[in-house]
């Protein structure tokens, strides 16, 4: 059964960068036609997509937030991981991490989410 | 950016009753690609249904999608004490993928 696990500093400061990572277990994130993406949820509010990545590299953004973000792979690991520069404590969330299928672009299974805060 | 609204803000139904959820998207979603999720406090979204009707695996067969275009339903026929949380509606017709704000759904 495939899982996911988000990791990382729960607490950021104003204008540093986010850094997670999700590690895959129970398959492979080289698996062809998977993509592995990253979505946001901001405390009591709704989600939002913020990128994902290819087992090859190949990524897409939100352009809300494309400025600011960079997601990579580590096959060797079977992780992925988010980078997001300049926070601010708009940037306060519980971060996932899911699994989606190239031109069916549900996401499941979802990680269980890792809450970071951005404050001084 | 397709916006996705998500009606009503709070629905408060009994165990037993039929609760209907909307969502409705600003432009007509890419060959109905709709999803619905269920979201418990604590937890992450499970996924309930996909491209607006297909049930995903191990989703009993009380939840139902409908629609199509810019109008989409999710129906739960006769409520159980566990389906009471929070339902969000995805498209995934075309990127930015975006999700609706959320319908919650509690025990009246």
């Amino acid at each position: 059964q495939l899982q996911l696990q988000e990791s990382g500093p729960g607490l950021v400061k104003p204008s540093e960068t986010l850094s997670l990572t999700c590690t895959v277990s129970g398959g492979s994130i080289s698996s062809s036609s998977y993509y592995w993406g990253w979505i946001r949820q901001p405390p009591g509010k709704g989600l939002e997509w913020i990128g994902s990545i290819y087992y090859s590299g190949s990524t897409y953004y939100n352009p809300s937030l494309k400025s600011r973000v960079t997601i990579s792979v580590d096959t060797s690991k079977n992780q992925f991981s988010l980078k997001l520069n300049s926070v601010t404590a708009a940037d306060t969330a519980v971060y996932y991490c899911a699994r989606h299928v190239q031109s069916r672009d549900w996401f499941d299974p979802w990680g269980q989410g890792t809450l970071v805060t951005v404050s001084s | 950016e397709i916006v996705l609204t998500q009606s009503p803000g709070t629905l408060s139904l009994s165990p037993g009753e039929r609760a209907t959820l909307s969502c409705r998207a600003s432009q007509s979603v890419s060959s109905n690609y709709l999803a619905w999720y269920q979201q418990k406090p604590g937890q992450a979204p499970r996924l309930l249904i996909y491209a607006t009707s297909s049930r995903a695996t191990g989703i009993p067969d009380r939840f139902s999608g409908s629609g199509s275009g810019t109008d989409f339903t999710l129906t739960i026929s006769r409520l159980e004490p566990e389906d009471f949380a929070v339902y969000y509606c995805q498209q995934y017709g075309s990127s930015p993928y975006t999700f609706g704000q959320g319908t919650k759904l509690e025990i009246k």
